[in-house]
């Protein structure tokens, strides 16, 4: 799965699928998590996000699971549509304040 | 409300020019991060701003500045450009500590 710092290219699903994006986060301090999403030629738009004294949260047809245990943090997509296909970026936030994202993984959906 | 403005949208520059790029914050958002993104890498943050100071600093050369204006809108700076400048710039801002960022959609800076 991603990794802040290395990352999972691509990921294909069928429409009407459920998807689920992995990423491992780096530091173990971390205490709030965003997943956003950015499709071609815009910026990143907020997903949803965690704060690190959870471990799911739930948003329309989006889920954000946390495991602090092995630094795993995941995004399960519901029903997955065409409009969904765009590249995926996690975030952890630690020490100074600042966001540390991924390299993103990129979602098809196939018609 | 209106989300986060950034302009221009594209920018070509030269080799050893400079570049200015403007980024206008959500109202009432005093914080405004720049980030640098380019293909294949994840977004690297450069810096944040809040009330007008610098806040956090990211691991890029002094060719690289920005400054904020006391009604939270911010200008980036990157001087004698090179090749490697090449990339999406995209401006953050938030409501305060710990509160998630809101995304311009970027300008997307080619030197040639």
């Amino acid at each position: 799965g991603e990794s802040v710092g290395l990352h999972l290219p691509t990921l294909s699903v069928q429409e009407g699928d459920n998807s689920i994006i992995n990423c491992a986060y780096s530091n173990s301090a971390s205490d709030y998590f965003i997943w956003y999403k950015q499709e071609s030629g815009k910026g990143p738009q907020f997903i949803i996000d965690i704060r690190s004294n959870m471990d799911k949260r739930q948003g329309q047809r989006v889920t954000v699971l946390l495991n602090k245990t092995v630094k795993h943090l995941s995004l399960q997509i519901a029903a997955t549509q065409p409009g969904d296909s765009a590249v995926y970026f996690c975030a952890e936030k630690f020490s100074g304040n600042q966001f540390y994202f991924g390299t993103g993984t990129s979602l098809t959906v196939i018609p | 409300k209106a989300g986060v403005t950034q302009t221009p949208r594209y920018l070509i520059k030269t080799r050893g020019q400079q570049v200015t790029l403007s980024c206008s914050p959500i109202s009432g958002h005093r914080s405004v991060s720049w980030y640098q993104q380019t293909p294949g890498q994840g977004l690297q943050f450069l810096f944040e701003y809040f009330s007008e100071t610098q806040r956090n600093k990211g691991n890029f050369p002094g060719r690289f500045s920005g400054r904020q204006f006391s009604n939270s809108r911010s200008e980036m700076n990157v001087s004698t450009l090179e090749l490697g400048d090449s990339a999406l710039y995209l401006c953050a801002s938030r409501a305060g500590e710990g509160e998630k960022l809101f995304f311009g959609s970027g300008t997307q800076l080619s030197v040639l």
